[in-house]
């Protein structure tokens, strides 16, 4: 099974400065790596996928960057509707099943 | 628009049984893979099980494999959940999501909780 791990685990940031999400994989992933946001009582939400694809609706403040075993999502501005708990997923091994990082809790500073 | 409607979460004893139900609608549900994925309280995601767009192939993480039951009616486009010797480290939101071809999910559901205790 692939192990996905994200760093920070909490990233303290004001609004208007730029947050760098990381998330790494235990072995090569390829380009088949998505991210998440969560809010609290909410589903989760597609923001990237293919590692930089916005999904729709998503702005462009959101970008997503890496390959193989390295992952980056930014977001360039924070918004206060950003403030959240990010995910990234690997969809690249199958079986036995697609893997989730631990989440990074963007909060405000 | 694409709607995912969750249903069927409760209270339930340890060892017993339970069964999801997600109701979709906005789409060609016989079309998509579906897949149950489930987020224990305060913590994060994890992958439960996988159905074909036809139902023809299962797939189970190893946690709930023997346990669980994935299956889907698309006269009904509904995908199901059978749960069963539930234990305490099942309690979870159980989220339904629409795969996308390569593998992410496009849409969720809301989610429906599942509480297992005595």
């Amino acid at each position: 099974e692939i192990v996905m791990t994200q760093s920070p685990a909490t990233l303290s940031v004001s609004p208007g400065e730029r947050a760098t999400l990381s998330c790494r994989a235990s072995q090569s992933v390829s380009s088949n790596l998505a991210w998440y946001q969560q809010k609290p009582g909410q589903a989760p939400r597609l923001l990237i996928y293919g590692a930089s694809t916005r999904a729709t609706g998503i702005p462009a403040r959101f970008s997503g960057s890496g390959s193989g075993t390295e992952f980056t999502l930014t977001i360039s501005s924070l918004q206060s509707e950003d403030f959240a708990v990010y995910y990234c997923q690997q969809y690249n091994n199958w079986p036995p099943g697609w893997t989730f990082g631990q989440g990074t809790k963007v909060e405000i500073k | 628009e694409v709607q995912l409607v969750e249903s069927g979460g409760g209270l339930v004893q340890p060892g017993g049984s339970l069964r999801l139900s997600c109701a979709a609608s906005g789409f060609t549900f016989s079309s998509y893979a579906m897949h149950w994925v489930r987020q224990a309280p305060g913590k994060g995601l994890e992958y439960v099980s996988a159905i074909s767009s036809n139902g023809g192939s299962t797939y189970y993480a190893n946690s709930v494999k023997g346990r669980f039951t994935i299956s889907r009616d698309n006269s009904k486009n509904t995908l199901y959940l059978q749960m069963g010797s539930l234990r305490a480290e099942d309690m979870a939101v159980y989220y339904c999501a629409r795969h996308a071809g390569s593998g992410y999910y496009g849409y969720w559901g809301q989610g429906t909780l599942v509480t297992v205790s005595s």
